[in-house]
């Protein structure tokens, strides 16, 4: 078993949306709703951003969304900001009750 | 304020050990189960170890299994991760998390960093 996996890179221009994929397997995000999702600025902690494949925490702008089909979750950040410039991480629950992360996904904003 | 402070990072030989400790405040610390997330330089997160919240339960990633043990103190509200048999592949900032059921992690700490060097 290894990681889910992400792309390494996104990139967009201000104002535009991207969309991340994490694609795991029938063990994992094909059958659990566990999906998170996770924004690390540099030497940061993980914060929270997305849980149970398209909840938002209080307090992560509705700009970011979550979807799933599959064995595969997606993350959406429309409206695109400076600040959204980050590496994001999905991680699943899965069927030997542990957890596995995404490689990461480096976003950059042009 | 709501917080998880970790400690006990720092340089050792390979096959050593180091034990980790997360001090966790502002919450109700026996009511989560709790999580170490690891952060090697340069790469990215991996899931290292979770306990349930009266410590009846944990699980490990393969890679630490027979190595590592996580344990809570729920009257000191802590966390601990004992880490024996270092390996240099070991190295990484360790994260101390806040488990919200299945769903993944809304609180973390800052990090411990841990070299596993000669």
């Amino acid at each position: 078993q290894s990681a889910l996996t992400q792309p390494a890179s996104v990139s967009g221009s201000p104002g535009q949306s991207i969309t991340i994929s994490c694609t795991g397997t029938s063990s994992d995000v094909g059958t659990y709703n566990y999906v998170s999702w996770y924004q690390q600025h540099p030497g940061k902690a993980p914060k929270l951003m997305i849980y149970e494949v398209s909840n938002r925490p209080s307090g992560v702008s509705n700009r970011f969304s979550g979807s799933k089909s599959g064995n595969t979750a997606s993350l959406t950040i429309s409206g695109l900001q400076a600040e959204d410039e980050a590496d994001y991480y999905c991680s699943s629950y899965t069927s030997s009750s542990t957890f596995w992360f995404g490689g990461g996904t480096k976003l950059t904003v042009l | 304020e709501v917080q998880l402070v970790e400690s006990g990072g720092g340089l050792v030989q390979p096959g050593g050990s180091l034990r980790l400790s997360c001090a966790a405040s502002g919450f109700t610390f026996s009511r989560y189960w709790m999580s170490w997330v690891r952060q090697a330089p340069g790469k990215g997160l991996e899931w290292v170890a979770n306990i349930k919240e009266d410590g009846s339960e944990n699980y490990y990633v393969d890679s630490v299994k027979g190595r590592f043990t996580i344990s809570r103190d729920s009257a000191k509200n802590s966390l601990y991760l004992q880490m024996d048999s270092l390996r240099a592949e070991d190295t990484a900032v360790y994260y101390c998390a806040r488990g919200w059921g299945r769903s993944g992690w809304l609180l973390w700490g800052q990090g411990t960093l841990v070299t596993v060097s000669s």
